[in-house]
Formats: structure tokens, C-alpha cells, sequence
């Protein structure tokens, strides 16, 4: 099946620096990817949708220029958080959409100390 | 706005009990629906699709159903195994191309 990947898996960073995650997907193009986060037993969220080769479309609430979003290609879209702050300390997964089905990445854990 | 609910939001069952997890959905004017298996502090499986024109889908143990017009879908898990135990989520694809996920409904199945 459709295979999404995600990097990196976790990462830890100081407050202040900005992170970048990737989203790929290995085995199809991917025109729209999704970029959600999730918060501690809380449901997934979405942030952004990311297409190809045109800006990012984010939902309501979601600050563009700290989480910049850019789809180069049609396998891969990067989410940078950018001054990264503790309360950005969340699970991050991504999304692609083929065959009328999402199939998502593994996920990345990002903690801001 | 589409707004997704997930009834119970915990559920504890012992080894081998058939059991049905509930989603429910306000906006009928649907494009799939997606049931998602998530365990702690990983990323989320998927289980079933059904597409808008399907009322059912089936998986080994996992048969999902879809009513639109009630705004439903279950999700029912036959001859239950600790290895089922996750967060079950389902999540509403519409037609303007956002999902929204429900809460979830949190699984443990006692050996």
C-alpha cells in the first residue's frame, strides 16, 4: 500500500530555534499533503494543507509565519516551526491523500525545551 | 462545519467480546470516511475506508458501516484480542478536501 514517510521521527530542541519535518511520500505523488497536530490525548488537528508548487492554505488560528510550510515537489513537503517555544511541544503527522484515502506518516514528536 | 463525535471515549472489554464503536457526524454531504487505529505515541493506521456511495466495509475482524442519512458509522470489532487495544478514531473526508477526526474512543481489552 501507499507508504508515507516522515523525518525525523523526534527531536528535541531549545526554545528560540527552528525545526524542520519532513513528509514524503515514497511510493506515489502526492499534489496535496495535510499537516495536522495532535496535543496530548487530544484529537488530530489540522493545521495546513500543503500544495504543490502554490502556498500553503492554513486553517483558522494556525500562524503562517511561524509554521512555514513549502511543497516542492510531489513527494515532499517540509513544515518548519520556526522560534520554536514549549507550548509548540506537540506530535506533528502529515497526510497524503491517494485513491479517495489518506494514508499518514508515522508521525514526529517534537519537544521544546 | 462538519463537527465528528466518538461514543464511548474509553471502553474496557474482556478477551473475546464482540464490540461496536460509534462515530457520529453532522455535515451528510460527506466524501469517505475513514476509521484509524492509533497506539500511544505512534502515527495512525488505517483500518477502513468507505466511500460516500458504500455502507459497509470489511477486514478480517473489522466490519465498518455508514449511514448517512442518520450521520452514522460503526465500527465493529469481533472476538476482541489485547493487541486490539489502541485509540480508535474515525475521521470525515468532505467534498472541500479537509478531514475532521473524531476524539476517539480509547480501547483496552483485558487477557
Amino acid at each position: 500500500g501507499a507508504v508515507v514517510s516522515q523525518h525525523p521521527s523526534w527531536v528535541i530542541c531549545k526554545s528560540g530555534t527552528s525545526v524542520k519535518i519532513e513528509c514524503r511520500s515514497l511510493d506515489f505523488q502526492a499534489t496535496t499533503m495535510f499537516w495536522y497536530r495532535q496535543f496530548p490525548k487530544q484529537s488530530l488537528m489540522l493545521m495546513a494543507t500543503s500544495n504543490e508548487g502554490s502556498k500553503a492554505t492554513y486553517e483558522q488560528g494556525v500562524e503562517k509565519d511561524k509554521f512555514l510550510i513549502n511543497h516542492a515537489s510531489l513527494t515532499l513537503s517540509t513544515l518548519t516551526v520556526t522560534s520554536a517555544h514549549p507550548e509548540d511541544s506537540s506530535f506533528y503527522i502529515c497526510s497524503a491523500i491517494r485513491d479517495r484515502g489518506q494514508y499518514f506518516g508515522p508521525g514526529t514528536r517534537l519537544t521544546v525545551t | 462545519k462538519q463537527e465528528v463525535t466518538q461514543i464511548p471515549a474509553a471502553l474496557s472489554v474482556p478477551e473475546g467480546e464482540n464490540l461496536v464503536l460509534n462515530c457520529s457526524f453532522t455535515d451528510s454531504a460527506i466524501y469517505n470516511l475513514q476509521w484509524f487505529r492509533q497506539d500511544p505515541g505512534k502515527g495512525l493506521t488505517s483500518l477502513l475506508l468507505i466511500q460516500s456511495s458504500q455502507r459497509e466495509q470489511t477486514s478480517g475482524r473489522l466490519n465498518a458501516s455508514l449511514d448517512k442519512s442518520s450521520g452514522r458509522s460503526t465500527l465493529y470489532i469481533a472476538a476482541s484480542q489485547p493487541g486490539d487495544s489502541a485509540t480508535y478514531l474515525c475521521a470525515i473526508y468532505t467534498n472541500a478536501g479537509k478531514s475532521t477526526f473524531g476524539d476517539g474512543t480509547t480501547l483496552t481489552v483485558k487477557p
